[in-house]
């Protein structure tokens, strides 16, 4: 049973490009989150998509959005890439159902963003 | 809005000894909580999730307990070994509209010496 992947593994962009990272969520579950953690930090949250939608974001701008495909993979895209986007952005994946396992959530390996 | 603070930040022990990771939350209205690993450079591990109608879960060496009223979560190693050496951060996801997103700590990085 395959996990949660991710790719590409690492990214090296310049400030001001555009960027897309994708996401494979483990077999079986339905919603996907995109968090990034910068170094030495805890992950922040991006968003969550569940049913093809956006059902929560945190507090990114706009230039960070996103797709869920019908087959639950997702891509997260950042425009206009600056310095400060640089960090591991990770995908999440967790089954939205009442009941015990309920949103426990399953990480990818990250890709690492590098913007110079 | 939901803070998770964790303490200690960093912990240097040798081989052996039983630890203790902390962590708090400020929101007790939760849905669950789960301890992660991260080893450098990677993805996250989860390790145990407890629901907030329970007390405590066990995996291994692993002990996680939960006490909601306060707002707190432990996370106890048993006889610790080199290889625990990553940082542990713990998350929660509070019930209401924001449930399945997570809120996380920084971590406490361990290192664990033979």
């Amino acid at each position: 049973d395959a996990g949660v992947t991710q790719s590409p593994t690492h990214l090296i962009k310049t400030r001001g490009q555009q960027v897309t990272l994708r996401c494979s969520p483990k077999s079986g579950h339905d919603t996907v989150s995109w968090y990034q953690q910068a170094l030495g930090q805890g992950p922040q949250f991006i968003f969550q998509y569940y049913e093809e939608e956006e059902r929560q974001r945190g507090n990114f701008p706009d230039r960070f959005s996103g797709h869920q495909f019908p087959n639950y993979s997702s891509e997260l895209n950042v425009n206009a890439l600056l310095l400060g986007d640089s960090a591991l952005y990770l995908c999440a994946s967790s089954l939205a159902l009442a009941g015990g396992s309920a949103h426990e959530q399953y990480f990818g390996p990250g890709t690492r963003l590098t913007v110079t | 809005k939901q803070e998770v603070t964790q303490i200690p930040a960093a912990l240097s022990v040798p081989e052996g000894e039983n630890l203790v990771l902390n962590c708090s939350f400020t929101d007790s209205a939760i849905y669950n909580l789960q301890w992660f690993r991260q080893d450098p450079g990677k993805g996250l591990t989860s390790l145990l999730l407890i629901q907030s109608s329970q007390r405590e879960q066990t995996s291994g060496r692993l002990n996680a307990s939960l006490d909601k009223s306060s707002g707190r979560s432990t996370l106890y190693i048993a006889a610790s070994q080199p290889g625990d050496s990553a940082t542990y951060l713990c998350a929660v996801s509070n019930r209401g509209s924001t449930l399945g997103r997570l809120y996380f700590g920084r971590g406490t990085q361990l290192t664990v010496w033979p």
